[in-house]
């Protein structure tokens, strides 16, 4: 089974200062990576995906996120917080040959981010 | 455009109870998905609709709940009768399903979601 892991349930970092969220995926075969944000009371909004090709993908916001195949990971990073990215972050899989449950987009658990003024 | 519209955005209702949410998705988006997320997780994968038909519901627990998607528009998800556990937001997305694997790599719009409680 497919399973996402954001081994980070906080993360705080100062305004201006780069900011890193985590993620290492579980797949079978080749993945789809994507990010997502969602604020208080508020749905997901996408920010990136990785699809193929160049294992940097850049995104939203200023956001971008680097797949590494080889340590299954796709963090998320930005050069330069903000104190309006304060938001909770959410990391998901889903396997290029999709079958059964890999149809499944599978979430991580989310890590709050803070950014601090 | 407009976004993935859900109604109503909160709920409180009684164990036994029942209830029913609406989503009404982007406009020429085919698939259609209801998610379920406990406070402190991540989003889980209730229903998928492609157009009017069901694609995935394995995770659906369908003594209690059921969803539909009649015109291959808007839907509606149904619980009863209503746990404790069912306490959740319910959030409904959507996206575009172009032939092929193209699909499995389209970005999912969610709405604002129903945040339900279970007394």
């Amino acid at each position: 089974a497919q399973s996402v892991a954001q081994p980070e349930d906080q993360v705080n970092v100062a305004e201006g200062n780069p900011l890193t969220v985590k993620c290492t995926y579980s797949v079978s075969g080749n993945p789809y990576l994507f990010w997502y944000v969602q604020y208080p009371n508020r749905g997901l909004q996408f920010l990136l995906k990785y699809i193929t090709g160049d294992n940097l993908v850049k995104g939203s916001y200023g956001f971008e996120a680097e797949f590494n195949k080889s340590q299954t990971s796709f963090h998320l990073k930005k050069p330069s917080a903000l104190v309006s990215d304060s938001a909770l972050y959410f990391c998901a899989v889903r396997a290029r040959i999709s079958s059964g449950s890999a149809r499944q987009l599978t979430f991580g658990s989310g890590t709050q981010l803070t950014v601090l003024p | 455009e407009a976004g993935v519209a859900q109604s109503p955005r909160y709920k409180i209702i009684e164990k036994r109870q029942s209830v029913a949410f609406w989503c009404n998705p982007i406009s020429g988006h085919a698939t259609l998905y209801w998610y379920q997320q406990i406070l402190g997780q991540g989003p889980k994968l209730l229903i998928q609709f492609q157009n009017n038909g069901v694609v995935d519901d394995s995770q659906l627990p369908k003594d209690r709940f059921s969803a539909e998607r009649l015109k291959g528009v808007d839907s509606t998800l149904k619980i009863q009768p209503a746990k404790l556990e069912d306490s959740a937001v319910y959030l409904c997305a959507s996206s575009l399903a172009p032939s092929g694997t193209g699909q499995y790599n389209q970005p999912q719009h969610f709405g604002d979601g129903t945040r339900l409680s279970i007394l």
